[in-house]
């Protein structure tokens, strides 16, 4: 059972454009909600996170909306550039239980051209 | 640091061999964790452990899928015996944190092919 579920699966986006990337989970007690930059060959790396008594986060380029009665939180690249291409994975976990395990989402490649 | 520490890089196998997966945490890190990725299921977890202890191993699929944590500072996940179907890349990741708020770190993977 997919309990955090993203789309698009890619995405193409021109230098400068708006990268916008959705999820949706079905688990309420899920209190913490990171999103994952992974490069080729690399491991994902956390890009940023929310939690859900805040609606907004903003770092740089990138922010977290969050809409807690929907279930949905999404990602948006502001500016994108080349270097942001990358596959985005959103993710939810349970903080403090045991382990912090994360369940990830499908992933989003994400390609800007310049 | 340097960071997570996974080897080898790349493993080809035959079907039927035994592999061994290896991963270093960072140093401090009390929790170990395992996950899979492939292109039709994403990323999945395996199995994690807390100070060396294996405390969820739901997501291991068979028994052929075994791992270890003898020390703080090393981890093993082993496939006995290897199926074509278990190539995937194979992630380690750590966390210190308790309430995971810096996140997992994840290693550079193994990218394991079984033919």
């Amino acid at each position: 059972q997919q309990q955090v579920k993203q789309s698009p699966q890619s995405l193409i986006v021109q230098k400068g454009g708006i990268s916008i990337i959705n999820c949706a989970y079905e688990n309420t007690a899920f209190d913490y909600f990171p999103w994952y930059q992974q490069f080729p060959g690399k491991g994902p790396a956390l890009l940023i996170a929310i939690r859900p008594d805040v609606s907004e986060k903003k770092e740089g380029r990138f922010t977290i909306s969050f809409n807690k009665s929907a279930k949905q939180f999404s990602l948006h690249i502001m500016d994108s550039q080349p270097g942001d291409s990358a596959t985005y994975f959103c993710a939810a976990t349970i903080l403090l239980a045991a382990g912090n395990k994360l369940t990830f989402g499908g992933g989003t490649r994400v390609l800007v051209k310049p | 640091d340097a960071g997570v520490i996974q080897s080898p890089r790349h493993e080809v196998t035959e079907m039927g061999q035994e592999v061994t997966l290896r991963c270093k945490p960072i140093s401090g890190h009390d929790y170990l964790f395992w996950y899979r990725q492939t292109m039709m299921r994403g990323l999945e977890l395996l199995i994690y452990f807390n100070n060396n202890v294996p405390i969820d191993d739901s997501g291991m699929p068979e028994d052929r899928f075994s791992a270890k944590m003898p020390n703080a500072s090393f981890s093993t996940l082993k496939i006995q015996p290897s199926e074509p179907r278990d190539s995937a890349v194979y992630f380690c990741a750590s966390n210190t944190d308790p309430e995971g708020t810096y996140g997992y770190t994840f290693g550079s993977g193994t990218r394991l092919t079984v033919v």
